[in-house]
C-alpha cells in the first residue's frame, strides 16, 4: 500500500540553526499537507501544498513540493524554542482520500 | 474559532472491557476521522466517515473497533473487548470537504490495564 517515508527522526540543533525534514511518497500525491504537534498536544495545521513544483513560505518556514509530487521538505530557518514539536508531513494519494502520515522528525533545541 | 472536542480527556480500562470515545466535529463539517498515535509514534488514521457511513478504514479497524454518528453533533469509536495494545492517544479529526486540512481534537488519552 501506498507509503510515506519522512526522516530525520530527531533532528537537535542549537537554536539559530536551521532545520529541515524531508517526506517521499511510494505514489504520487494529489496533495501533501504539513502538521506540527507540540509535546503532549494535537497535530496542527501547518499548509497544504498542490502543484507540482510548489513552494510556499510562511515566516521563518519554507515548504517545497517536488516535481514529481512524490516528495516534500520543510525547512525552517534560525530556530526558535518556540519551533520545538514534532513535525509530520501527510499525504493524499490519487486513487484515495486517506491521509497517508509519515513518522514525523522532533526538533529538539539542545540546551 | 470553532473546535473539534473529545471527551473525556483520558480513560482508564480493564483489558477485555468495551470502551467508547466521543467527539463533537466541528458543526458545519461534514467528513470525520479516527486516528490513533502510541506513545512517541507517528499518527495512524483509523477510519473515515462520510454520510453516516464508513468511507475508508486502515487495516487497523478491525472488527473490535466500530464508528456511530448516534444524533447531529457526535462521533463515536467504540473499541469491544480491549486489548493492552489499544493503549494509545486518540483523534478524532473533522473537515468541510475530503482532502482538506484536518482539525484535530485534543485527544483521548486510553489506558487499558
Amino acid at each position: 500500500g501506498q507509503q510515506v517515508m519522512q526522516i530525520p527522526q530527531y533532528q537537535h540543533v542549537q537554536e539559530g540553526e536551521d532545520f529541515t525534514t524531508y517526506c517521499n511518497s511510494s505514489t504520487t500525491l494529489s496533495n501533501i499537507q504539513w502538521y506540527k504537534q507540540r509535546p503532549g498536544g494535537h497535530p496542527v495545521f501547518l499548509i497544504q501544498l498542490v502543484k507540482s513544483g510548489e513552494v510556499k513560505k510562511q515566516k521563518r518556514l519554507t515548504f517545497q513540493f517536488g516535481e514529481a509530487k512524490k516528495n516534500s521538505s520543510l525547512h525552517i530557518t534560525a530556530t526558535q524554542t518556540t519551533d520545538v514539536g514534532t513535525y509530520f508531513c501527510a499525504g493524499v494519494g490519487d486513487s484515495n482520500y486517506q491521509l497517508i502520515w509519515g513518522a514525523g522528525t522532533k526538533l529538539i533545541i539542545k540546551p | 474559532e470553532p473546535e473539534v472536542t473529545q471527551t473525556p480527556s483520558h480513560q482508564v480500562t480493564q483489558m477485555g472491557q468495551e470502551v467508547i470515545l466521543r467527539c463533537v466535529p466541528i458543526s458545519n463539517h461534514l467528513y470525520f476521522y479516527w486516528y490513533r498515535q502510541i506513545l512517541g509514534q507517528k499518527v495512524e488514521f483509523l477510519v473515515s466517515f462520510y454520510n453516516n457511513e464508513i468511507s475508508e478504514k486502515s487495516e487497523i479497524f478491525d472488527d473490535q473497533f466500530s464508528v456511530e454518528r448516534p444524533d447531529g453533533s457526535n462521533f463515536t469509536l467504540k473499541i469491544r473487548s480491549t486489548k493492552l495494545e489499544d493503549s494509545a492517544m486518540y483523534f478524532c479529526a473533522s473537515t468541510l470537504w475530503s482532502n482538506q486540512p484536518q482539525h484535530f481534537g485534543d485527544g483521548t488519552r486510553l489506558s487499558i490495564l
